[in-house]
């Protein structure tokens, strides 16, 4: 059972917008940045959000992120195929003085 | 730009130690934190813990009665030590570098598949 919630699987059809959930508690998205994460399958996992709504240089700008209370999301715009990943949201945890991580979220680009 | 790569056994027995190992190239591993992270079969990630350059390290409660992780400022790498191993703690292990005390993972390994079995 993680610790943040997301829903197991989004999908979307190319050019489409998806956007993923991710819901935590007071000791975690309510006090602390929100990080989001892509896996693709024998990859090095990739940051594409930090700082809730930043990106790194080199994430397209189709990539958005945004906080909200204790929730988190993550928003792809202009879906592309490429986009069929794992996504995973993360957060430091003030009573754990660690990093949680939600269940992952399996994008299926359609 | 720094590249992580893990390296250990696949294949550990029950009750054994897993022993990984983190090379980093590209870059130093002073002055930053490094953090080894797992991902179960059909499941989200789970932080393990994470050594500073110095040496102090950080360990998720779930582990830390069996857990150690060290740095070898002179190899560059960071290692990960797991003990007293079940097939719960088979997952493909990752290592990455943590930007402060954070969630802030800038680079990451490829991970390394471990399987504990008989």
């Amino acid at each position: 059972q993680s610790v943040l919630t997301q829903p197991p699987s989004a999908s979307g059809t190319p050019g489409q917008r998806v956007t993923i959930s991710c819901s935590g508690s007071t000791s975690n998205i309510g006090t602390n940045s929100v990080f989001w994460y892509q896996l693709l399958p024998g990859t090095a996992p990739k940051l594409l959000i930090f700082r809730s709504d930043e990106r790194p240089s080199g994430v397209p700008d189709r990539f958005s992120g945004s906080r909200s209370g204790t929730s988190a999301s993550l928003a792809i715009s202009g879906l592309r195929s490429e986009d069929e990943a794992d996504y995973y949201c993360a957060a430091w945890d003030d009573n754990m003085t660690g990093p949680v991580f939600g269940g992952g979220t399996k994008l299926t680009v359609l | 730009h720094v590249q992580l790569q893990e390296s250990g056994p696949g294949l550990v027995k029950p009750s054994e130690t897993l022993s990984l190992t983190c090379s980093v190239s590209g870059g130093s591993i002073n002055n930053y934190y490094w953090t080894w992270i797992r991902q179960s079969p059909g499941k989200g990630l789970e932080w393990i813990g994470y050594v500073y350059s110095s040496g102090s390290t950080t360990y998720h409660p779930s582990f830390k009665s069996r857990v150690a992780i060290s740095v070898d400022t002179s190899k560059n790498q960071v290692s990960l030590r797991l003990s007293s191993v079940t097939a719960a703690d088979t997952a493909v292990y990752f290592c990455a570098r943590q930007l402060g005390i954070s969630v802030w993972l800038d680079s990451w390994g490829q991970g390394t598949l471990v399987s504990v079995s008989s």
